[in-house]
């Protein structure tokens, strides 16, 4: 089945530095992949639309600047966390989307820690 | 953001028991999928639907897709330990929105041994 692979699995870091996602659809080309949010026992949350070769969409209430989301090939999207605090500290999920009747399939998360 | 209606938010069931959790909406959606999480881990998916009325098995799973479009089933038969986890319905519509999901907030399973 359809594989996608986010990296890292987890990041422990200080405040003020910036933290680089990486998620690889390995399998199949994502013309569109999506990064979400999630707090414990929460839903996920949507973040933003990542389209390839073209600018991310942010949902309302999240900081373009802050999380920075670059997809430059139809296998490749990263979201890069921009001088993060301990507010940003959280589980983040990528997920790509093959298209047409096709189901969006999920990274394994990295949870970033910010002390 | 807005969140499907997911119903239980939780069920404490013994192993061998059938399971059934539900997701309503009061927007139409063209596909709806169901997901399962396991602790740090992202979601897997389970079962995706496509058509309205339109019902689907995966082993013990089966889910269907609601006449309305606004609703969305899954059940699970004769249930096992390793079904214990985070279920997720979620939504995804079309037109200038394709490909967005929108996701229930989840209904935690625990199965006694």
């Amino acid at each position: 089945g359809a594989v996608v692979s986010q990296h890292p699995s987890w990041v422990i870091c200080k405040s003020g530095t910036s933290v680089k996602i990486e998620c690889r659809s390995l399998d199949f080309q994502a013309t569109t992949m999506f990064w979400y949010r999630q707090f414990p026992k929460q839903s996920l949350m949507l973040m933003a639309t990542s389209n390839e070769g073209s600018k991310a969409t942010y949902e309302q209430g999240v900081e373009k600047d802050k999380f920075l989301i670059n997809h430059a090939s139809l296998t490749l999207s990263t979201l890069t966390v921009t001088s993060a605090h301990p507010e940003d500290s959280s589980f983040y999920i990528c997920s790509a989307f093959q298209g047409p009747k096709q189901p969006q399939h999920f990274g394994d998360g990295t949870r970033l820690s910010i002390l | 953001g807005q969140q499907l209606n997911q119903s239980p938010q939780s069920m404490f069931i013994q192993e061998g028991e059938d399971v059934s959790m539900n997701c309503t909406s009061s927007s139409i959606f063209n596909t709806w999928l169901w997901y399962k999480q396991d602790p740090g881990e992202g979601p897997v998916l389970l079962i995706a639907l496509y058509k309205a009325g339109e019902l689907t098995s995966n082993g013990r799973l089966t889910a269907q897709f609601g006449i309305t479009r606004k609703d969305s089933f899954l059940n699970i038969s004769a249930s096992i330990p390793s079904d214990v986890g985070i279920y997720f319905c979620a939504g995804q519509p079309g037109g200038t929105s394709y490909g967005k999901l929108t996701f229930g907030q989840g209904t935690i399973l625990t199965v006694h041994p």
